[in-house]
C-alpha cells in the first residue's frame, strides 16, 4: 500500500528565506505527484503537477523536482512571504484497476508553514 | 468561474438522523471524488466515480453511499452518521479519471456528529 510522508510536520522561517518541504512515497509506481496548498477552513488548491517521466516543474516562486526512483519530491519556495503560510500537501496518483480503471491520490500530512514577517 | 461548491459548509447532527452533503461541479468534468481529512490520519479517500453510474470505493467507504445521475453532482449520503463521522469532508473533480489532470476541490463541509 502507497505511503506518503512529509518532512517536517511544521515549519516556521522569517519572511524573505528560501525553503525546502520534502515529500517521499514509498511505492515508485506512480503516474504523478502533486502539490497542494491548503489554508485555514479552506479547500486545496493545486500549485504543481509533476508527470511520472517529468523530473520538475516551476511555476513563479515554486519549483517541484521529482526522484521517482527514489521515492522523492521537493517543493522549494524562494523568496518566501508571510502569503505563504499555510500547509502543503504532497499527494501521488497510482493505478488502481478494478473494472472501469481510475487513479488513487495518496496524500501526505502536510507541513504547516510560517512565514513571519 | 469553475468551481466546485458543496452544502452545507457546516451541519451538525445527531446520531442516526440520516444526512446529504451535495457537490456539484461545473465544469464538465467526468472525475468525481469524496475525501475526509481528520487530524493526524491526512486526506482520505472515501467513494469516487468515473462517470455517470459508474462508481466505486475508495479507503474508507463503511458508512457511506454516493450515487451519480447527472454528470456535474456527486452527493454523499450518511444513512446513520455516528460520532467517528466526525470530519471535514472534501469533494474534488477532474476532467477525467487518468493520470495526467489535477483535482479540483471544493471548499468543504465541516461535519459534527454528535
Amino acid at each position: 500500500k502507497q505511503e506518503v510522508t512529509q518532512i517536517p510536520a511544521a515549519l516556521s522561517v522569517p519572511e524573505g528565506e528560501n525553503l525546502v518541504l520534502n515529500c517521499s512515497f514509498t511505492d515508485s509506481a506512480i503516474y504523478n505527484l502533486q502539490w497542494f496548498r491548503q489554508d485555514p477552513g479552506k479547500g486545496l488548491t493545486s500549485l504543481l503537477l509533476i508527470q511520472s517521466s517529468q523530473r520538475e516543474q516551476t511555476s513563479g516562486r515554486l519549483n517541484a523536482s521529482l526522484d521517482k526512483s527514489s521515492g522523492r519530491s521537493t517543493l522549494y519556495i524562494a523568496a518566501s512571504q508571510p502569503g505563504d503560510s499555510a500547509t502543503y500537501l504532497c499527494a501521488v496518483s497510482a493505478g488502481r484497476y478494478s473494472g472501469a480503471g481510475s487513479y488513487q491520490l495518496t496524500f501526505g500530512k502536510g507541513t504547516k508553514l510560517s512565514v513571519i514577517p | 468561474e469553475a468551481q466546485v461548491t458543496q452544502n452545507p459548509r457546516y451541519l451538525i447532527t445527531v446520531t442516526g438522523k440520516k444526512l446529504t452533503v451535495t457537490c456539484s461541479q461545473n465544469m464538465n468534468h467526468e472525475y468525481m471524488s469524496w475525501y475526509r481529512q481528520d487530524p493526524g490520519l491526512g486526506l482520505r479517500q472515501i467513494y469516487y466515480s468515473m462517470n455517470v453510474e459508474v462508481t466505486d470505493k475508495g479507503d474508507v467507504p463503511e458508512g457511506y453511499k454516493v450515487s451519480r445521475k447527472e454528470k456535474r453532482n456527486f452527493p454523499l449520503i450518511l444513512e446513520s452518521p455516528s460520532p467517528n463521522q466526525t470530519s471535514l469532508y472534501f469533494c474534488a473533480s477532474a476532467s477525467d479519471g487518468r493520470v495526467r489532470e489535477t483535482q479540483y476541490f471544493g471548499p468543504g463541509t465541516r461535519l459534527l456528529v454528535l
